[in-house]
């Protein structure tokens, strides 16, 4: 069936290390793959989002990579800082439905 | 412009009783979706509404059912609420499916 799975479910880093999300997809039809932040007891906000005809986006310390043969995407967070400790998800759109991954929640410790 | 907003924010039930979350959005969006979202189960799609007068099952429809009411409005029903949807439930819009998808603020709900 349709899915997407997300890997680490949990991430604890030092702060200043980068973090790697790791996402895969069941769709090879998908062409959108946006990330999104939760923060504690908030709605889910958009910070990066890639299409299927682009490799790789960078968005100051935040970069999204997409490999369209393995259907595997991920997110890639350089120094850490505390401000980015929050839930993380992965999706894709998959049979013109935006699924999400499970989530990785992403603690960076001071 | 006040973006996507549901209600109620929270809300208890009893096992067996119905009610309705209510979603609208102000930003002339095409694509609805209502989505739970339970503790290491991420957000999953109950239904999602691609246009006006279209509704589509998403993974967990079972136990729900929508309206899309106009472009604004994208309700959701549980006819006979159960201790297993006892979750946080979130609305969101946008243009389409390639589309930045912008959420509500969430509704908590808990069946007793």
């Amino acid at each position: 069936g349709e899915n997407v799975e997300q890997h680490p479910s949990t991430l604890s880093v030092q702060e200043g290390d980068s973090a790697v999300i790791k996402c895969t997809y069941s769709d090879s039809a998908s062409n959108y793959f946006p990330w999104y932040k939760q923060e504690l007891g908030k709605r889910p906000q958009l910070i990066i989002d890639i299409r299927s005809n682009v490799g790789e986006k960078k968005d100051q310390r935040i970069a999204v990579t997409l490999n369209k043969t393995t259907k595997h995407f991920s997110l890639h967070i350089t120094e850490t800082q505390p401000e980015d400790s929050a839930v993380y998800f992965c999706a894709a759109n998959l049979g013109g439905k935006l699924i999400f991954g499970q989530g990785t929640e992403l603690s960076v410790k001071p | 412009n006040a973006g996507v907003t549901q209600t109620p924010k929270f809300q208890v039930l009893k096992t067996g009783q119905s009610m309705t979350l209510q979603c609208a959005q102000d930003m002339n969006h095409n694509s609805m979706y209502w989505y739970r979202q339970d503790p290491g189960m991420g957000l999953r799609l109950i239904y999602y509404s691609a246009s006006e007068g279209t509704t589509d099952k998403g993974e967990v429809p079972n136990g729900y059912n929508v309206s899309r009411l106009n472009k604004r409005e994208f309700s959701l029903r549980l006819e006979s609420a159960a201790p297993s949807q006892t979750s946080v439930y979130f609305c969101a819009s946008s243009e389409g499916p390639t589309t930045e998808a912008f959420f509500g603020q969430g509704t908590r709900l808990t069946v007793v």
